[in-house]
């Protein structure tokens, strides 16, 4: 258990369609990151929030979009869908501060694009 | 962005063997992270472990910052220790890097 929790688990979306993918982080941990893992590869980082805003991004396009909330929950949203979007999408919570930041992984959220 | 190098890339060994696990990093990182990703994709963190040498049971990890690199070692594998490892780093707080991973198979 790391005390972050993400929904859907699991979903099945049409090329072109637009999609929304929540995480709930961990109490007390104050940026949330979420990361694509396509099959057989390591987490991509795609974006990071910090106090509601943006704090980096990778390379990803801006049809990726992210909203942080004050409750420390985010959403990755998803514009116009592509097959290759299909992956997992792994979302994590962590805590800025002197002792670094150690990060925690929801069980992800498998998207399926057909 | 930082390059993470990860090796081997597969390694299968009998229940009981010992393992070292390797991660080189193209750049100083200041947060280095160990997980292991069990086959349903849930990626537990195993160490947070910048510099220095930490152990937790039958795993342990140690990082040489200034030559850029970790080590982490698995002993008495068991097959539950099968999955996949990865370590991560980063350097300016906001774009951890994985490596592409190392995944272990474990045999009875």
């Amino acid at each position: 258990e790391t005390g972050v929790t993400q929904s859907p688990t699991h979903l099945i979306k049409t090329r072109g369609q637009q999609v929304t993918l929540r995480c709930s982080s961990q109490s007390g941990h104050n940026t949330v990151s979420w990361y694509q893992q396509a099959l057989g590869q390591g987490p991509q980082f795609i974006f990071q929030y910090y106090r509601e805003e943006e704090n980096g991004r990778g390379n990803f396009p801006p049809r990726f979009s992210g909203l942080q909330f004050p409750n420390y929950s985010s959403e990755l949203n998803v514009n116009a869908l592509e097959l290759d979007d299909s992956a997992l999408y792994l979302c994590a919570s962590g805590k800025t501060g002197a002792g670094g930041n150690t990060i925690y992984f929801g069980e992800g959220s498998w998207l399926t694009v057909v | 962005g930082i390059q993470v190098e990860q090796s081997p890339p597969d390694l299968i060994l009998q229940e009981g063997a010992n393992s070292t696990l390797r991660c080189n990093f193209s750049d100083s990182v200041n947060n280095l992270q160990w997980f292991h990703q069990n086959p349903w994709g849930q990626l537990i963190n195993l160490f947070y472990i910048p510099s220095g040498t930490k152990q937790n049971g039958r795993l342990s990890a140690t990082t040489v910052a200034t030559e850029r690199y970790s080590l982490l070692y698995i002993s008495s594998s068991q097959t539950t220790d099968s999955g996949v490892y990865f370590c991560a780093g980063e350097k300016n707080n906001n774009d951890m890097r994985f490596g592409a991973g190392t995944r272990l198979t474990v045999k009875p």
